[in-house]
């Protein structure tokens, strides 16, 4: 079955950098791309970036421009979100989820049904000084 | 970036109906937005419930469905159970970015 398991985070102080990695299993990985969203205590999603599946078009929210980029290496099935330059309104879990459109080899299209309804169980950024 | 907007909290007795809607700064939303809604309750990850406007998950309750009313997407929960009881979002694509909705703590009382 598809898993996606988040890990990396931790305490940083602002200012710092960490990596997140996200490990995808029981799907075809390098066909799909992959969001990161996460959720600050006590408040609701944010939608911060996307990966399509070869790694050649990404897209970030405008509060992560220029601090956090994302990559991913489809020989080991992981997408990764290195974050720079963190504050404190950076505290927050941190979740992957899978996209809906497919590419093979030969075609894409779209599996609106399989847009986001897999995620990780998150992992938890702390910016704390 | 588009701001997405819902109703912060509402409040439904069981067995009555309610309707929660998902509005966009930049217009309309459209079917072209595919709306999607995601239920999450205290401590765990979302979980999707509803799909390109209306469609549903095999694990989404009957009772729960989805449309566009009024220029906005809408989530409508015909005959509420406690286990109803969640914050539910919604999420809108715009061309390669998504936003999610603030969300809606939905109460059963």
């Amino acid at each position: 079955q598809v898993q996606l398991v988040e890990s990396g985070g931790g305490v940083v102080q602002p200012g710092g950098s960490l990596r997140l990695s996200c490990a995808a299993s029981g799907f075809s990985f390098s066909s799909y791309g992959i969001h990161w969203v996460r959720q600050a205590p006590g408040k609701g999603l944010e939608w911060l970036t996307f990966i399509q599946y070869d790694g050649s078009n990404k897209y970030f929210v405008d509060s992560v421009k220029g601090r956090f980029t994302i990559s991913r290496d489809n020989s080991k099935n992981t997408v990764y979100l290195q974050m720079n330059s963190l504050r404190t309104d950076d505290t927050a879990i941190y979740y992957c989820a899978k996209d809906g459109w497919y590419c093979s080899t030969t075609t894409c299209y779209t599996r609106s049904a399989e847009y986001f309804q897999h995620w990780g169980q998150g992992t938890l950024v702390t910016v704390s000084s | 970036q588009a701001v997405v907007t819902q109703e912060p909290s509402l409040t439904v007795s069981p067995g009555e109906t309610v309707t929660l809607t998902c509005g966009s700064s930049t217009g309309a939303v459209t079917s072209g937005h595919y709306p999607y809604w995601f239920q999450q309750k205290p401590g765990q990850a979302p979980r999707a419930f509803i799909y390109d406007t209306s469609n549903k998950h095999s694990w989404t309750p009957a009772r729960f469905s989805g449309s566009l009313l009024g220029g906005k997407a809408a989530l409508t929960l015909s005959g509420a159970q406690p286990e109803d009881e969640a914050e539910y979002y919604c999420l809108v694509s715009y061309s390669g970015a998504w936003v999610f909705g603030g969300g809606t703590k939905l109460t059963v009382l």
